[in-house]
């Protein structure tokens, strides 16, 4: 199974809304990152976390990370239409020298 | 523009053949990583060059091959092509060796589709 997982696999709200995911992960890790892939497109880098950071900010993002529960959420306030693409988050395991990418949340911001 | 650059965008080809995919890191970045993306197992990470060696390296099968040249630039070779080699295959490229210390640049990818 994968070592991140995204919960939920999709997500639909009205714009204005806020848009929470969630991700899971296995094994111990360096840090957690976040990355948006618009339709077809390349991944862009939202934010990143690291172990020792329990809660980041970046415009409207808030990226949390509990890493007793192994978990990490994804807060996007004031969604706009804009913000409709899939959403990764991507894990820098300790001791391996590469980054593991979840199955993503499909996020969909209705006019 | 995340500076890295993948070519071809789209490529058609027919099962047993084999093809290459080329990709330009960001200007100064020494590490080149690729990744698989397909519908059923999601963005798999299949190597790693760093400064023209290898790095890491992930679920790469065997009929694949990759390799960084001096100029930092970085191909991709799919050979014995099948149709479950279609998929986005994504280059993307870091300052440092370590992606685990810092964000990483995607190209916008190339579509392989296996006939």
């Amino acid at each position: 199974s994968q070592q991140g997982e995204e919960d939920p696999q999709a997500l639909s709200i009205q714009e204005g809304e806020n848009a929470t995911m969630n991700c899971s992960y296995k094994t111990s890790i360096n840090n957690l990152q976040w990355y948006r892939q618009n339709s077809g497109r390349g991944l862009v880098h939202l934010i990143l976390i690291r172990s020792n950071e329990r809660e980041k900010h970046s415009g409207r993002l808030r990226v949390t990370l509990d890493t007793s529960k192994k978990s990490s959420s994804l807060l996007i306030t004031a969604s706009r239409a804009a913000d409709t693409a899939s959403y990764f988050c991507a894990t820098a395991i300790q001791g391996a020298q590469k980054l593991v990418f979840g199955q993503g949340t499909r996020l969909t911001i209705n006019p | 523009d995340s500076g890295v650059t993948q070519t071809p965008k789209h490529l058609i080809t027919a099962t047993g053949q084999r093809v290459t995919l080329r990709c330009s890191p960001r200007s100064g970045d020494l590490s080149v990583y690729w990744y698989q993306q397909s519908l059923d197992q999601g963005l798999q990470f299949l190597i790693q060059y760093y400064n023209g060696e290898e790095r890491a390296k992930g679920n790469i099968l065997e009929r694949f091959s990759a390799q960084q040249f001096p100029d930092l630039h970085s191909e991709l070779n799919l050979s014995s092509l099948e149709l479950g080699d279609s998929a986005l295959y994504f280059c993307a490229s870091s300052v440092d060796g370590r992606a685990y210390t810092g964000e990483l640049f995607f190209g916008e990818g190339s579509r392989l589709t296996v006939l």
